[in-house]
């Protein structure tokens, strides 16, 4: 099994500010890792897929980079609406399809 | 517009049994593979099971091996889950995804449904 390590676990940030979320693989998956946000109370969306493609009607400030055992979900400008929690998940080898802890976007 | 509709979610004692479902619309149900995921308290997600578009591939989780069953139902749009001696760590919300783009393969999940709550306590 894949284990997806997500750093850091909580990430303090203002508005306008960039975030930088990290993915780690415990072994290579190319680039097949997806990004979802999940906000409280609400399904997770998928944000990214194959490390760098965005999903349908994602924004542009949302973006994902990396191969192998690392990877990278920058949001150039964070909007109000984007502090939530973020999870990586990879599709490499399955079953089973595992994800990342999660990091959480706070307001800082 | 895609729907994905769950239930069956409900208070159940460890050892007892439960179906969800999952109501599906907005897209050609058959064409697609579609996943159970589910997220304990306060926790992150785990994917729990998959299967084809056919429903003659099905996948599981160690953990739910040999207790929980996938299956779907193409003529009426519906997806399955039968859950079998449940346990207090099966506590969870469980949503029902659609996969991005395949029939065969578990790949990413682009939609998703509300959840519904299990909870497994005597």
């Amino acid at each position: 099994e894949i284990v997806l390590t997500q750093s850091p676990a909580t990430l303090a940030l203002s508005p306008g500010d960039r975030a930088t979320l990290s993915c780690r693989a415990s072994q290579s998956v190319s680039t097949f890792i997806g990004w979802y946000q999940q906000k409280p109370g609400q399904a997770p969306r998928l944000l990214i897929y194959d490390a760098s493609n965005r999903a349908t009607g994602i924004p542009t400030r949302f973006s994902g980079s990396g191969s192998g055992t690392d990877f990278t979900l920058t949001i150039s400008s964070l909007e109000p609406e984007d502090f939530a929690v973020y999870y990586c998940q990879q599709r490499s080898s399955w079953p089973p399809l595992t994800f990342g802890g999660g990091t959480k976007v706070e307001i800082k | 517009e895609v729907q994905l509709l769950e239930s069956g979610g409900a208070l159940v004692r460890p050892g007892g049994s439960l179906r969800l479902s999952c109501a599906a619309s907005g897209f050609p149900f058959n064409n697609y593979a579609m996943n159970w995921v589910r997220q304990a308290p306060g926790k992150g997600l785990e994917w729990v099971s998959g299967l084809s578009g056919s429903g003659g591939s099905t996948y599981y989780a160690d953990s739910v091996k040999g207790r929980f069953t996938i299956s779907r139902d193409n003529s009426k749009n519906t997806l399955y889950l039968q859950m079998n001696s449940l346990r207090a760590e099966d506590t969870a919300v469980y949503y029902c995804a659609k996969e991005r783009e395949n029939i065969h393969s578990l790949y990413y999940f682009d939609y998703w449904g509300q959840g519904t709550q299990v909870t497994v306590s005597s």
